[in-house]
């Protein structure tokens, strides 16, 4: 089944202590993209990648890295963590090859909540 | 900056009724132009994809339009189905693959 898988699910944690959000898909796909959505804010994105070793800034990137070592994954990784961080993150993928038109599909869900 | 805005925020509507969401966006240097549907603690689904040079795009009971002159595009939703209450999201993308999201139309439809 094609599909996007995002752990952990749910994540409590405090402030300073360095985490990661794993993304991977099975599509052999080569954008993928962390968005994170805040009620009133909607859903912001923080970085994407258009293929191995290429990744670019979102609109929110501030407090946040990523990697794309290989194809199907692309962690978030969040080095020191505050409260403000707090939020539902999606991570998403596509194939990407003419300029993002095909199909994003988005994973689950991680909600963090940051004390 | 791109900004995308959506009205309604929120809209409840008796089954069977045709409908219409909004999107609006300030800077008409788009690529495309995405419709998804987000059902709640759960990611989203796309449903239409309109490239820039596009004018519209059907897929059932679902067609999406785009203005990108004057910046709109409209969701149209015919017959109108309790299944259909979600979240409606509409998102630009811009030249660099980079997206920006309007704050959605969540919407119920009432048996």
């Amino acid at each position: 089944e094609a599909q996007v898988t995002q752990n952990p699910r749910y994540l409590i944690t405090v402030t300073g202590k360095k985490l990661t959000v794993t993304c991977s898909q099975n599509m052999n796909h080569e954008y993928m993209s962390w968005y994170r959505q805040d009620p009133g804010l909607g859903l912001r994105q923080i970085y994407y990648s258009m293929n191995v070793e290429v990744t670019d800034k979102g609109d929110v990137p501030e407090g946040y890295k990523v990697s794309r070592k290989e194809k199907r994954n692309f962690p978030l990784i969040l080095e020191s963590p505050s409260p403000n961080q707090t939020s539902l993150y999606f991570c998403a993928s596509s194939l990407g090859i003419l300029r993002g038109t095909d199909t994003q599909y988005f994973g689950p869900g991680t909600r963090l909540t940051v004390l | 900056k791109q900004e995308v805005t959506q009205i309604p925020a929120a809209l409840s509507v008796p089954e069977g009724e045709n409908l219409v969401l909004n999107c609006s966006f300030t800077d008409s240097a788009i690529y495309n132009l995405r419709w998804f549907r987000q059902d709640p603690g759960k990611g989203l689904t796309s449903l239409l994809l309109i490239q820039s040079s596009q004018r519209e795009q059907t897929s059932g009971r679902l067609n999406a339009s785009l203005d990108k002159s004057s910046g709109r595009s409209t969701l149209y939703i015919a017959a109108s189905q309790p299944g259909d209450s979600a979240t409606y999201l509409c998102a630009v993308m811009l030249g660099g693959q980079n997206f920006v999201f309007g704050p959605g139309t969540r919407l119920s439809v009432l048996p």
